[in-house]
């Protein structure tokens, strides 16, 4: 069966930073790109990130950019997020996603979402 | 404010028909960037109905179809049930943002 298991999420302060983490298993990870999607509290879905394969290729929405890293690790089988300089407005569920298919992850469909870990950005 | 636009509601009838539109521009759907839909039960994950424009994953009731032209899409669903009351969203790919983009979703009312 295919399973994504985020952690990380909690309570932290405006400008301080935070790392998630996507357990990934039932599929061949490292030749899927990963992507980091978030929901705020009553919002929208909201692509924030996406990593290739072999991490040669990464991107980012303009609302992240030069704040968020996401990297991964085939060998463990993870995703992550960086999270630097935390805005209230990051407060969100963030969830991690499989693409449908091997390739590009941020235009393809998502075919497999975790259950979320929440980040709450708040003093 | 959302890349891809859809109405914030819908309704309909149990056995009805409705349709949810997503419209986009010339840097996203108008590209021919691919359109997928997804729906949202309250507290859990969002669930892929349509990927591809007009494709339906395996377990997916063909009750939901999806169609594009031009700069927009749509999401149809026949034989309206109690339990497609969800949340529902589009998505494609921005050439001009370079990352996928989604629109801001429908909540679906079966009255």
């Amino acid at each position: 069966e295919v399973q994504l298991v985020e952690s990380g999420g909690g309570l932290v302060q405006p400008g301080r930073s935070l790392r998630l983490s996507c357990a990934a298993s039932g599929f061949p990870f490292d030749d899927f790109g990963m992507s980091w999607v978030r929901q705020r509290p009553r919002k929208g879905l909201e692509w924030v990130a996406g990593i290739i394969w072999d991490s040669g290729d990464k991107a980012y929405a303009d609302s992240v950019k030069g704040r968020f890293t996401i990297s991964r690790d085939n060998a463990k089988k993870f995703v992550y997020l960086q999270m630097n300089s935390l805005r209230v407005e990051d407060t969100a569920l963030y969830y991690c996603a499989k693409p449908l298919s091997p390739g590009s992850p941020w235009d393809d469909s998502f075919s497999t979402w975790g259950q979320g870990t929440m980040v709450t950005v708040s003093s | 404010q959302s890349v891809l636009t859809q109405p914030p509601s819908v309704s309909g009838a149990p056995g009805q028909r409705v349709t949810i539109s997503c419209t986009g521009s010339s840097s996203n759907i108008g590209a021919g960037y691919y359109v997928h839909w997804y729906l949202q039960l309250p507290g859990t994950a969002p669930k892929l109905l349509i990927y591809g424009d007009t494709n339906r994953p395996s377990g997916v009731p063909d009750r939901f179809s999806g169609s594009k032209s031009g700069t927009s899409a749509s999401l149809a669903i026949t034989g309206l049930q109690a339990e497609d009351e969800a949340d529902y969203y589009c998505q494609s790919y921005d050439s001009s943002l370079s990352g996928s983009v989604f629109g801001g979703g429908t909540k679906l009312t079966v009255l």
